[in-house]
């Protein structure tokens, strides 16, 4: 299987704190883990994608100071909103690949709310 | 060329009826077309994928049917049940890229 654990679910926090959100390949390694931001009841958007080793790659438009993404094993990337705002509330959702295998599969969310 | 179009936008079926989604793209170059199932607040999870070798393929009440030479693909839910209703996304990407193009999604509502 691949089965991928995506931890909180659910935060909130005050402007201008940090938020850490975790992604875990439970039952395969992940060489590669992309974060996606998703806007109610939009398309997902790719913010970066995740190599282990490696600095991540970030899109176009994309802050990579604000989203700082760290992918210290091929099995946990993590996504650290900075000095969080309210316009950083969204959907935040991790996806990960098996080595060779084209498929994705998907984390289950977290919803960050910024007060 | 590396946009993928969905549509329609949202759609209402009866149940048991058969709903129909369609997504359409320009790259050439990508060759492995996946469809995702997405429910309120959770992520979005693999239904049936295909590649461009084949132009159908079934897999229980979901079947994708591929155009290679229009460039679209279709998603057909067959005796469709309410608990279907739920946002499905196409997507498109090429071979070693991993780097999904996601169409802009279908609402469904299948109606008890």
């Amino acid at each position: 299987g691949a089965v991928v654990s995506q931890h909180p679910s659910r935060v909130i926090c005050k402007s201008g704190t940090s938020v850490k959100i975790e992604c875990r390949s439970l039952d395969f390694q992940a060489t590669t883990m992309f974060w996606y931001r998703q806007f109610p009841k939009q398309s997902l958007m790719l913010m970066a994608t995740s190599n282990e080793g490696s600095k991540a790659t970030y899109e176009q438009g994309v802050e990579k100071d604000k989203f700082l993404i760290n992918h210290a094993s091929l099995t946990l990337s993590t996504l650290t909103v900075t000095s969080a705002h309210p316009e950083d509330s969204s959907f935040y959702i991790c996806s990960a690949v098996k080595g060779g295998d084209y498929g994705y599969t998907f984390g289950s969310g977290t919803r960050l709310t910024v007060v | 060329q590396q946009q993928v179009k969905q549509s329609p936008q949202s759609l209402i079926v009866q149940k048991g009826g058969i709903s129909i989604i369609n997504c359409a793209y320009e790259n050439t170059a990508f060759d492995y077309f996946p469809w995702y199932q997405q429910f309120p607040g959770k992520g979005p999870a693999l239904l049936i994928a295909i590649r461009p070798d084949v132009s159908e393929k079934k897999e229980g009440r979901f079947t994708i049917s591929f155009n290679k030479s229009a460039k679209q693909f279709s998603l057909h839910i067959m005796d469709s049940q309410p608990g279907d209703s739920a946002t499905y996304f196409c997507a498109a990407t090429t071979s070693g890229t991993y780097k999904y193009i996601f169409g802009t999604g279908t609402r469904l509502k299948v109606l008890a």
